[in-house]
C-alpha cells in the first residue's frame, strides 16, 4: 500500500532564508507526487506535481520540489522564504501500479519569521 | 461554478443525530472525492465518484457513512447516528478526469462537523 511520511510537524525559518519541507513516500510502482498548501479556513491549494522527466519540478509562488528516487524523497524547497508562506503543507502520492486515489501525509506547519 | 463549494461551512450536532454535507464541484469535472481531515492529520480518503457511480468507497469507515451523486454533479455525504469521533473537517474535491493519472484535485474549503 502507498504511504507518505512528513517527518517534521513544524518548520521554522527566518524570512529571506531558504526553506525545505521534507517528504518521503512508499509505493510498489512508480509514483505521482504532489504538494498542496493549506491556509487557515481555506481549502487545500495545489502547488506542484511530479509525473516523470526532470527531477526538479517548479510550481506556484516560487516553490520547487526535487524528486530523488534513490531516497524515495520529494522535498519541497524555496530559495527565499516569505512571511506569507506560513501555512500547512501536505505531500501526497499516487501509486501508478495501483488504481487508488491520492494519499496524503499528515502535514508540516511552516512558520516564516520576519 | 468557479470553485468547489461546500455547505454548510460549520455544523454542530448532537451525538446520534443524522447529518448531510453537500458538495458542488467545478462545472464539467467528472470526478468527485470526499476526504476527512481530523485535527493534526492529513486528509484521509473516504470515497470517489466517477460520474454518478462510486468508483471507490474503500475509505468509508463504516456503514453509518454513505454518499450519493445522483446526477453526476452535486454530491451529498450522509452520516447516520453521529458519534463524537466523527468530528472533523470533511473536504470535497473534484478533478477533470478520474482518480488515475496525475489529475490535480481542486478542493473546497471544507465542512467542519462537531458532534457534541
Amino acid at each position: 500500500a502507498q504511504s507518505v511520511a512528513q517527518p517534521e510537524d513544524q518548520v521554522n525559518v527566518a524570512e529571506g532564508n531558504p526553506l525545505t519541507v521534507k517528504c518521503t513516500y512508499s509505493v510498489s510502482g512508480n509514483p505521482y507526487l504532489f504538494w498542496y498548501v493549506q491556509y487557515p479556513n481555506r481549502g487545500l491549494q495545489f502547488l506542484l506535481k511530479y509525473i516523470t522527466g526532470d527531477n526538479l519540478v517548479k510550481g506556484s509562488y516560487g516553490f520547487e520540489a526535487e524528486f530523488t528516487k534513490s531516497q524515495t524523497a520529494f522535498h519541497l524547497k524555496k530559495p527565499s522564504a516569505l512571511v506569507s508562506d506560513s501555512a500547512l503543507y501536505f505531500c501526497a502520492v499516487r501509486d501508478l501500479a495501483e488504481n487508488t486515489p491520492l494519499v496524503f501525509g499528515k502535514g508540516t506547519r511552516l512558520s516564516v519569521i520576519a | 461554478g468557479a470553485g468547489v463549494s461546500q455547505t454548510p461551512s460549520n455544523k454542530v450536532t448532537e451525538k446520534g443525530k443524522y447529518v448531510e454535507l453537500r458538495c458542488d464541484p467545478i462545472s464539467g469535472h467528472t470526478a468527485l472525492y470526499w476526504y476527512r481531515q481530523s485535527l493534526g492529520q492529513g486528509p484521509e480518503f473516504l470515497i470517489y465518484f466517477q460520474g454518478t457511480g462510486a468508483a471507490d468507497d474503500s475509505g468509508l469507515p463504516n456503514d453509518r457513512f454513505f454518499a450519493v451523486r445522483p446526477e453526476g454533479s452535486v454530491s451529498t455525504l450522509k452520516i447516520q447516528r453521529t458519534e463524537r469521533g466523527d468530528s472533523a473537517v470533511y473536504l470535497c474535491a473534484s478533478s477533470l478526469q478520474g482518480a488515475t493519472g496525475a489529475n490535480v484535485l481542486t478542493f473546497g474549503a471544507g465542512s467542519r462537523l462537531t458532534v457534541l
